[in-house]
């Protein structure tokens, strides 16, 4: 099957700084990648939908300029958090889509910003 | 806006019962709708996709329908067993692939 890695799995930054965190597919080529953020006990909540070769499509509410997306590949995508604060800190996971509606997803980013 | 709704939010059973997990959704205008698993602090495992023409889908032990017409999806887990206990989201897809989440049921399965 599809499998999405991600790293790192866990980061620990101090507020100010910047972290970026790959997501990639390792055994397929992925054009499309989304971000997701979950805060303890929540669940899920898009953040954008990853394009290879074109920006990012952010949702409603998720600043783009703080968030920002790169998708330079067909096997990865980059989310980085720019300067970073404890409201930030929170569980990141990415999905690759495959074929026309599957999404695969990765085992997460757990980001504690001090 | 799709609202995507998970009752129980908890679920505690002794071993071998059957466990029901309820999901409703708001926008009966869906492409498909997934269930998953996710263990805690890990990321998700998907179980059934079940598309927007289809009734039902089964595998192995999980069983989940779907009524579009009055948004409600259920899924349905056979002879419970200890291995099972995990939170358990259901996601409705929509245009470009976007998938609105509901909050989960953390299921205990006691042995």
């Amino acid at each position: 099957g599809a499998v999405v890695s991600q790293h790192p799995s866990w980061v620990i930054c101090k507020s100010g700084t910047s972290v970026k965190i790959e997501c990639r597919s390792l055994d397929f080529q992925a054009t499309t990648m989304f971000w997701y953020r979950q805060f303890p006990k929540q669940s899920l909540m898009l953040m954008a939908t990853s394009n290879e070769g074109s920006k990012a499509t952010y949702e409603q509410g998720v600043e783009k300029d703080k968030f920002l997306i790169n998708h330079a590949s067909l096997t990865l995508s980059t989310l980085t958090v720019t300067s970073a604060h404890p409201e930030d800190s929170s569980f990141y996971i990415c999905s690759a889509l495959v074929g026309n509606y599957e999404q695969y997803f990765g085992p997460g980013t757990r980001l504690t910003v001090t | 806006k799709q609202e995507v709704t998970q009752i129980p939010a908890a679920l505690s059973v002794p071993e071998g019962e059957n466990l029901v997990l309820n999901c409703s959704f708001t926008d009966s205008a869906i492409y498909n709708l997934q269930w998953f698993r996710q263990d805690p602090g890990k990321g998700l495992t998907s179980l059934l996709l079940i598309q927007s023409s289809q009734r039902e889908q089964t595998s192995g032990r999980l069983n989940a329908s779907l009524d579009k017409s009055s948004g409600r999806s259920t899924l349905y887990i056979a002879a419970s067993q200890p291995g099972d206990s995990a939170t358990y989201l259901c996601a409705v897809g929509a245009a470009g692939n976007k998938l609105t989440f509901g909050g989960g049921t953390r299921v205990l399965v006691k042995p």
